[in-house]
């Protein structure tokens, strides 16, 4: 099972700043298999990024994914008020499909 | 557009089976682009994949829970099911049922689609 660690655990930003969120992965991700999720308290999971660096649809550009083998990362280049939320990466590119821990992103 | 709604009991007590349905809409269950998965949610804790299915009735399970996991389909009804057998109260959680994309060379794909999410309480 491939063992996703995202850091840092809460990331503490104000509006406007750049998000830089972490997820390295315990053995390499096949074909930069690797999702990014945005969680808001209450609501299900929203797919951001696929394929480490592909945006879904309707996703501002303001995000934007990078990495492959072990390390990725999640930019999010000016927060914006809606943006504070959980993040999750997620691996699919080996059984079982697995989640990192998630970053809480919070207001400064 | 795709839409998924789960439904099922919110109150299991320990050692029973809970069962879950998700009806999907707006979209067929059959479709070959697809495959379909269910992910609980502890309450203020990450997210676990529990298993998937694809229109063929082909299963995919975790490890951690297969012992426990049944996952099958009804393309009659658009809806495909979980049941998980000799539930404790660490199976308490929010479940969701999402659909995954079907990529190139039958490779399973991440989940564009969820549904709003069920919780289910195991409980005497």
């Amino acid at each position: 099972e491939i063992v996703l660690t995202q850091s840092p655990g809460t990331l503490s930003l104000s509006p406007g700043e750049r998000a830089t969120l972490s997820c390295r992965a315990s053995q390499s991700v096949s074909s930069s298999y690797l999702a990014w999720y945005q969680q808001k308290p209450g609501q299900a999971p929203r797919l951001l990024i696929y394929g480490a660096s592909s945006r879904a649809t309707d996703i501002p550009d303001r995000f934007s994914g990078s990495g492959s083998g072990t390390d990725f990362t999640l930019t999010i280049s000016r927060l914006e008020p809606e943006d504070f939320a959980v993040y999750y990466c997620q691996q699919y590119g080996s059984s079982p499909i697995t989640f990192g821990q998630g970053t809480r992103l919070e207001i400064k | 557009q795709v839409q998924l709604q789960e439904s099922g009991p919110g109150l299991v007590k320990p050692s029973q089976t809970l069962s879950l349905t998700c009806t999907v809409s707006g979209g067929s269950i059959s479709s070959g682009s697809n495959y379909w998965s269910w992910i609980r949610q502890p309450a203020g804790k990450g997210l676990e994949w529990i298993g998937r299915i694809y229109s063929s009735g082909s299963t995919n399970y975790n490890p951690s829970l297969k012992s426990r996991i049944t996952i099958s389909v009804d393309m009659s009804t658009n809806q495909f099911s979980l049941k998980l057998s000799s539930v404790t109260a660490a199976d308490t959680a929010v479940y969701y049922c999402a659909r995954g994309v079907r990529l190139g060379y039958g490779d399973y794909g991440w989940f564009d689609t969820w549904g709003q999410g069920t919780l289910v309480t195991v409980s005497s």
